[in-house]
């Protein structure tokens, strides 16, 4: 089956530094990636839509200049939390779907973020 | 506000037993519906997707149902195994303008003891 990567699989930062998250569809190309947080004992949230060559589409709530998204080629998408605070502090997981909907999402592993 | 919901959020099984469990979702505008399972520190493993009222899908021992009309999904697993301990999750798109967009339930956590 198709295989998403992520990377780190966890990071500790100091609050105000930025964090970068990568995903990767190793086997794939996907024009679209979708990134997800999990609070815990919560469902996963979708945050945003990463679109390759575009810019990405959030979610109600989410801020655009917090997390900030980069889809530079059919093969990877990043996460940037920027000036993260504890309350940011949350798992990351990314998605790509195969070919058109409703097709399967693959998943990355995720990233547990904690900042101090 | 699309609401996907699972229950029991955790459930013990012997081994051997079978056992299900419900996702439910506004039946209005449905488009799709992914099973997911989720080992610890692993990536979620997709399990079926569904679209159509009356869908039933099987792998190994484990099948799903599908009920659009009312807004469900079962998710049946026979003769568990250890190996299905996992954390099973649904996720519903509303809509084909919705695309891969999916909502999902807070999961159901399976623990199979030997």
């Amino acid at each position: 089956g198709a295989v998403v990567s992520q990377h780190p699989s966890w990071v500790i930062c100091k609050s105000g530094t930025s964090v970068k998250i990568e995903c990767r569809s190793l086997d794939f190309q996907a024009t679209t990636m979708f990134w997800y947080r999990q609070f815990p004992k919560q469902s996963l949230m979708l945050m945003a839509t990463s679109n390759e060559g575009s810019k990405a589409t959030y979610e109600q709530g989410v801020e655009k200049d917090k997390f900030l998204i980069n889809h530079a080629s059919l093969t990877l998408s990043t996460l940037t939390v920027t000036s993260a605070h504890p309350e940011d502090s949350s798992f990351y997981i990314c998605s790509a779907p195969l070919r058109v909907p409703p097709e399967t999402q693959y998943f990355g592993p995720g990233t547990r973020l904690l900042v101090l | 506000i699309l609401n996907v919901e699972q229950s029991p959020q955790s459930l013990h099984v012997q081994e051997g037993d079978s056992t299900n469990f419900t996702c439910s979702f506004p039946s209005s505008n449905f488009y799709a519906l992914h099973w997911y399972r989720w080992e610890t520190a692993k990536s979620p493993e997709a399990l079926f997707v569904m679209t159509l009222n009356g869908d039933e899908k099987k792998k190994g021992r484990i099948s799903a149902t599908l009920n659009t009309k009312e807004g469900y999904s079962y998710l049946y697993i026979k003769g568990s195994q250890p190996e299905d301990s996992a954390t099973y999750l649904c996720g519903c798109s509303l809509g084909k303008a919705a695309g891969n967009k999916l909502t999902f339930g807070g999961g159901t956590r399976v623990l199979v003891k030997p």
